[in-house]
């Protein structure tokens, strides 16, 4: 079945610590995304990918980063210099980017 | 700004009873999208509506868009305990980088058995 996998599923970061959250689809779509949901609040876009090897900033990158080495594969590192980094990840992924997306089921990052 | 500003904030109904929620948003819009969310987990994409679309049907969910009054409502007919989730409406921009869509704050429905 084709779908969207986020690992792992909790994560516990401690103080200046760099961690990755993973984010792999089978669905063959071009464009990927990374949001962030902090609790009661939306969704805020941290940074998206329209095609392998390129992606752009959302409205809140700083403090993240990102690759699009292959079309399958999206992984968020979070680093040191996002102050406040306990939330609730999602993945997305989406055919052309005009159409409907497709979440995976989110990483609960937490700083200890 | 929220491009995409949900109302209510929460519903609460009977099951039976339906459910209507509104999305309001500020710019010109390819596509308007309804979303569900089961606490502590990911969305889930219901309808998306094009903006040259008035009127959406999908099982017991009806999705309108006005575009001039920048408005969209999801309308659950006959609801049941199981429709409770948060519900998330998202826009998909014109002329901006294709596929980036914001999301608004959400309605959380609760249906009560």
């Amino acid at each position: 079945d084709g779908g969207i996998t986020q690992s792992p599923k909790y994560l516990f970061r401690k103080e200046g610590q760099n961690v990755t959250l993973s984010c792999e689809q089978n669905l063959n779509h071009d464009a990927m995304y990374w949001y962030r949901q902090d609790p009661g609040q939306g969704l805020r876009l941290i940074y998206y990918s329209q095609i392998v090897n390129d992606f752009q900033k959302g409205d809140i990158a700083e403090g993240y980063s990102v690759s699009r080495e292959k079309k399958e594969s999206f992984p968020l590192t979070v680093t040191s210099a996002q102050k406040n980094p306990t939330a609730f990840y999602l993945c997305a992924s989406s055919l052309t980017g005009l159409d409907g997306y497709t979440f995976g089921s989110g990483t609960r990052l937490t700083v200890v | 700004s929220q491009q995409g500003e949900e109302d209510p904030q929460a519903l609460s109904i009977q099951e039976g009873e339906n459910a209507t929620m509104n999305c309001s948003y500020k710019t010109s819009i390819n596509n308007l999208q309804w979303y569900r969310q089961n606490s502590g987990r990911g969305l889930v994409h219901l309808i998306l509506i094009r903006s040259n679309e008035r009127e959406k049907h999908s099982g017991r969910l009806r999705v309108t868009l006005d575009t001039s009054k920048k408005s969209s409502s999801l309308l659950i007919t006959a609801s049941r305990a199981a429709d409770t989730a948060s519900y998330f409406c998202a826009t998909s921009r014109l002329n901006t980088n294709a596929g980036k869509s914001t999301f608004g704050d959400g309605t959380t429905l609760t249906v009560k058995p």
